[in-house]
């Protein structure tokens, strides 16, 4: 099955500076990755998806890459700010009668002020 | 965007006892309906995959007479933690995707706080 790894586990960056979180993929076949965000105590929200016949996706302070042939995909976060502060999980799911998604292990971001 | 809303989000039973947590999608149809568990600073664990009119598929490692699944509907899901232990204390989460939409976003419920005692 569908195997998905993330790092780093925890990440800390200044207020202001950009924060990078990768994740690589195990099955080829997957062709759907979010980003989700989830606060403490809180549901996991969707940040941004990408599909797999789409290299790069921009929303805002938020971009997604996503590299099949290498099979990581990574989210970048410019400009911090204090409500970045989260936990982020990447995601992979493959088109098919399940269509379940599988977690990363997530990353714990801390930003500093 | 889609809300998914689970029931109870806190409970506290004893052990032995067994315990119902609800995922329903209120304002789209789900096929399929998913239940992960969290552990404290963890990630989400796939637990099963609720398939409504259908048998649930679960992952492995997962009891299926332990974590009994059903999915009457196409808006409600429903996971029995059967015969609860104190192991069993967890953070137990649904989502739900809207019928036909395999690679869109995958809305989630609140949460289920589940302490055994």
């Amino acid at each position: 099955g569908e195997n998905v790894e993330q790092h780093p586990s925890t990440l800390s960056v200044q207020e202001g500076d950009s924060a990078v979180i990768k994740c690589t993929y195990s099955d080829s076949a997957s062709n759907y990755f979010p980003w989700y965000k989830q606060e403490l105590g809180k549901r996991p929200q969707l940040i941004i998806d990408i599909r797999s016949n789409v290299g790069e996706k921009k929303d805002q302070r938020i971009a997604v890459t996503l590299n099949k042939t290498a099979k990581h995909f990574s989210l970048h976060i410019t400009e911090t700010q204090p409500e970045d502060s989260a936990v982020y999980f990447c995601a992979a799911s493959i088109k098919s009668s399940a269509s379940k998604i599988i977690f990363g292990s997530g990353t714990r971001l801390s930003i500093r002020p | 965007g889609a809300v998914v809303s689970q029931h109870p989000s806190r409970v506290i039973c004893k052990s032995g006892t067994s315990v119902k947590i609800e995922c329903r999608s209120l304002d789209f149809q789900a096929t399929t309906m998913f239940w992960y568990r969290q552990f404290p600073k963890k990630s989400l664990m796939l637990m099963a995959t609720s398939n409504e009119g259908s048998k649930a598929t679960y992952e492995q490692g997962v009891e299926k007479d332990k974590f009994l699944i059903n999915h009457a509907s196409l808006t409600l899901s429903t996971l029995t933690v059967t015969s609860a232990h104190p192991e069993d204390s967890s953070f137990y989460i649904c989502s739900a995707r809207a019928l036909g939409h395999w690679d869109t976003e995958a809305f989630f419920g609140q949460g289920t706080r589940l302490t055994v005692v």
